[in-house]
């Protein structure tokens, strides 16, 4: 089963503080078919978790672009430029390239 | 678009139990769906996945013992859990893809 590794498991920012969070797999997620299946996730305190990043680099509907994504094959990169409160909570990657599909073990953002 | 899962509770070690996900707003037989849960103060852990055309595939923890269905007449997921044990405890969520999700519902295993 494909291992995705985040780091760091916890960061602290401050409010406009630019912060990065990483997502390393065990094996490529370069699919066949050429997409990368390269997900992000927010989950906030009491809430499902929501879509921000799909396929790497593309922003979901509605989420702020101070939210990006980056990297190919097994190294990818979540970037937040310039947190804000309604950031807090915690970040999960997830791929959808090999079955079964697997999720990190999540990056919780807390306020310093 | 709109999930509604249901179908939780408590139940034994060993029993059984069925949960639902009621989906709309959008074409439910076009989508793949997911399972995936949330162990109390842990976190996303990947269940199931049912195609379009039922396909389905399974995390090795649950394989032989959950099974995942569809009706897509009712617009429905479903998720069949067998032989529960305390560590399937857990808010089973069921998604579209990975950008849309229910609110969760809960499976206690507990005797």
């Amino acid at each position: 089963d494909v291992v995705l590794t985040q780091t760091p498991p916890t960061l602290s920012a401050t409010i406009g503080q630019s912060v990065s969070i990483s997502c390393r797999s065990s094996q490529s997620l370069l699919h066949s078919n050429g997409n990368t299946y390269l997900h992000w996730l927010l989950q906030r305190p009491g809430q499902s978790p929501q879509l921000l990043i799909y396929l790497v680099s593309r922003l979901e509907s509605g989420v702020p672009n101070r939210f990006s994504g980056s990297g190919s094959g097994t190294d990818f990169t979540l970037k937040i430029s310039g947190v804000e409160a309604e950031d807090l909570g915690v970040y999960y990657c997830v791929q959808g390239t090999h079955a079964p599909y697997t999720f990190g073990a999540g990056t919780k953002l807390e306020l310093k | 678009v709109q999930l509604v899962e249901s179908g939780g509770g408590l139940v034994q070690p060993g029993k059984s139990l069925k949960l639902s996900c009621s989906a709309s707003g959008f074409t439910f037989s076009s989508y793949g769906m997911h399972w995936i849960r949330q162990a109390p103060g842990k976190g996303l852990d990947w269940v199931a996945y049912i195609s379009s055309s039922s396909g389905t595939v399974y995390a090795d923890a649950v394989k032989g013992r959950f099974t995942i269905s569809r009706d897509n007449a009712k617009n429905t997921l479903y998720l069949q859990l067998n032989s529960l044990k305390s560590e399937d405890t857990a808010i089973y969520y069921c998604a579209t893809g990975f950008d849309y999700w229910g609110q969760g519902v809960m499976v206690t295993v507990s005797s």
